[in-house]
C-alpha cells in the first residue's frame, strides 16, 4: 500500500531558527512530489519535485528530493511567526491513480516570536 | 483572479440528516477533486472529475456520498444520510488538467455531525 510519512508531527522554535521537515515516501511508479502549507484554510501550493537533486527554492523556503533514498526535505531559515502552520507532504504515482495525491499527515510547526 | 469557492464554511447537522457542499472552482480549471480531511490527517480523495466526467471515484463511499459535476464547472458532493464519523473537513481542488498541473485548494467545509 502506497503512504507518505512526515516528521516530525510537531516542532516548536523561535523566530530565526532553521528548521528541516522531512518526508519519505512508499509509492508505486512515484511521479511528484509536493509540499503545501495549510493555515487555518486552503492548503496553498509552496513546491513540486519531480528531478532527483535539484534544489527548488522560494526565498527563505527550499526543498530537495532523493529518489533513491525516498524521501524529501523541507527548509525554512530564519523563521517567522507567519511560519506557524501545518506543512504538508504529498506524492502523486503515475499509471491510472495519475493526478491522485497521497498526502502525510503533516508537521504543525509553531514559531514564537 | 478569484480561486476556489466553497460553501458553506461550516455546517453543523444531527446525524442521518442529508448535507450538501458546494465548489466553484477556478475559472478555466478543467479538473476537479473532492478532498476528505479528517483532523490530524493529510487529505484523502474522494473523487476526481475532468470536466463533467468522474474519472477516479473508487474513494467515495458510495452507500450514503454523491456527487455531481453536471455541466463540468461547479460540483456538489452530498452525504445521505450523515454519520458521526463524517465530522470532518471537505476540501474542493481545481487544476488546469490532471497529472501535470498543480492542484490549488479551496478553504474547505467545516462538518459536525451530532
Amino acid at each position: 500500500e502506497d503512504k507518505v510519512v512526515q516528521s516530525p508531527l510537531s516542532l516548536v522554535v523561535h523566530e530565526g531558527d532553521t528548521v528541516t521537515l522531512n518526508c519519505s515516501y512508499e509509492v508505486t511508479n512515484f511521479r511528484s512530489l509536493l509540499w503545501y502549507k495549510q493555515e487555518k484554510k486552503a492548503p496553498t501550493f509552496l513546491f513540486m519535485l519531480t528531478s532527483s537533486g535539484i534544489e527548488k527554492k522560494s526565498g527563505r523556503l527550499s526543498s530537495i528530493l532523493d529518489k533513491k533514498e525516498l524521501f524529501s526535505i523541507l527548509n525554512i531559515t530564519a523563521t517567522q511567526t507567519g511560519d506557524s502552520a501545518i506543512y504538508l507532504c504529498a506524492v502523486e504515482a503515475r499509471g491510472s491513480t495519475l493526478g491522485r495525491l497521497y498526502f502525510g499527515r503533516g508537521t504543525q510547526l509553531t514559531v514564537w516570536p | 483572479e478569484a480561486g476556489v469557492v466553497q460553501s458553506p464554511r461550516y455546517k453543523i447537522i444531527e446525524k442521518k440528516q442529508p448535507v450538501a457542499f458546494w465548489c466553484n472552482p477556478i475559472s478555466g480549471h478543467n479538473t476537479l477533486y473532492w478532498y476528505l480531511q479528517n483532523l490530524g490527517q493529510g487529505p484523502e480523495l474522494l473523487i476526481r472529475y475532468e470536466n463533467e466526467e468522474a474519472v477516479d471515484d473508487s474513494q467515495l463511499p458510495k452507500d450514503r456520498f454523491s456527487a455531481e459535476r453536471l455541466k463540468g464547472v461547479d460540483s456538489t458532493l452530498k452525504i445521505q444520510p450523515a454519520e458521526l464519523g463524517d465530522s470532518a473537513v471537505y476540501l474542493c481542488a481545481s487544476s488546469l488538467g490532471w497529472g501535470t498541473d498543480t492542484q490549488y485548494f479551496g478553504p474547505g467545509t467545516r462538518l459536525t455531525v451530532l
